[in-house]
């Protein structure tokens, strides 16, 4: 199974810049995550995306994120205004349908300073 | 809030022995559990996904599910150094209809050659 490419690979941002994760699914997967992970911790989901819109989010989604399909192919992760707690493992993630595997993207790395 | 569980380790085991990670869950509704393994600074990669009850054998790896006992487990044979990783377990919440998968904190193994 190939893998969901992510873009960019590692970022580097001053805290209060806006930033934008980017995800390049199979065109035939129907469920899209992203998670994340603080360096040492363990991987928090954010938000869901079925059907072109989100389907869930966690309390760490908050207002400075968002997330969207522009163009019906990528998958973003925007983030208006980032703090230094941002810093951590971005990953995209992609299903099939129900009751199916996940896979991860190779994710993108964020540093904010 | 849906626990998942997992001894942090690290857990050493030899070269050519069989290493056994374990994984509980709160959620008496789950119906489909995943092992990730992950290297250092690397996304997951999907090692199993089990749904049914019993075992599921790929290779070296086995993959145990008991959901009476809300425990999923992963055996692997033949243990080499390249399986020094953590090992993720993620289980299938369902909220409303939606899925996401759920970490626990994943266990670190060692492999001594």
């Amino acid at each position: 199974e190939p893998e969901v490419t992510q873009t960019p690979s590692h970022q580097v941002t001053q805290m209060g810049q806006e930033v934008i994760l980017r995800c390049v699914p199979i065109s035939n997967h129907l469920y899209f995550y992203w998670y994340r992970q603080i360096l040492g911790q363990k991987v928090e989901f954010l938000v869901s995306f079925y059907n072109n819109e989100i389907s869930e989010k966690s309390e760490i989604f908050d207002d400075q994120f968002s997330v969207e399909r522009p163009d019906g192919s990528n998958f973003t992760l925007k983030i208006r205004s980032t703090k230094l707690e941002d810093s951590a493992m971005y990953f995209c993630a992609r299903r099939t349908g129900r009751n199916t595997e996940a896979f991860f993207g190779q994710g993108t790395r964020l540093t904010v300073v | 809030q849906k626990e998942v569980e997992q001894n942090s380790g690290p857990l050493s085991v030899p070269e050519g022995a069989i290493a056994s990670l374990n994984c509980t869950y709160s959620d008496r509704g789950s119906q489909s559990f995943f092992w990730y393994r992950q290297y250092s600074g690397k996304s997951p990669e999907l090692i199993m996904f089990i749904y049914s009850n019993g075992d599921k054998e790929d290779g070296r790896f086995t993959a145990q599910l008991n959901k009476a006992s809300q425990y999923v487990s992963l055996l692997i044979r033949d243990s080499q150094p390249s399986d020094s990783a953590t090992y993720l377990c993620a289980v299938i919440e369902t909220n409303f209809g939606n899925e996401k998968l759920t970490f626990g904190t994943g266990t670190r193994l060692t492999i001594i050659p």
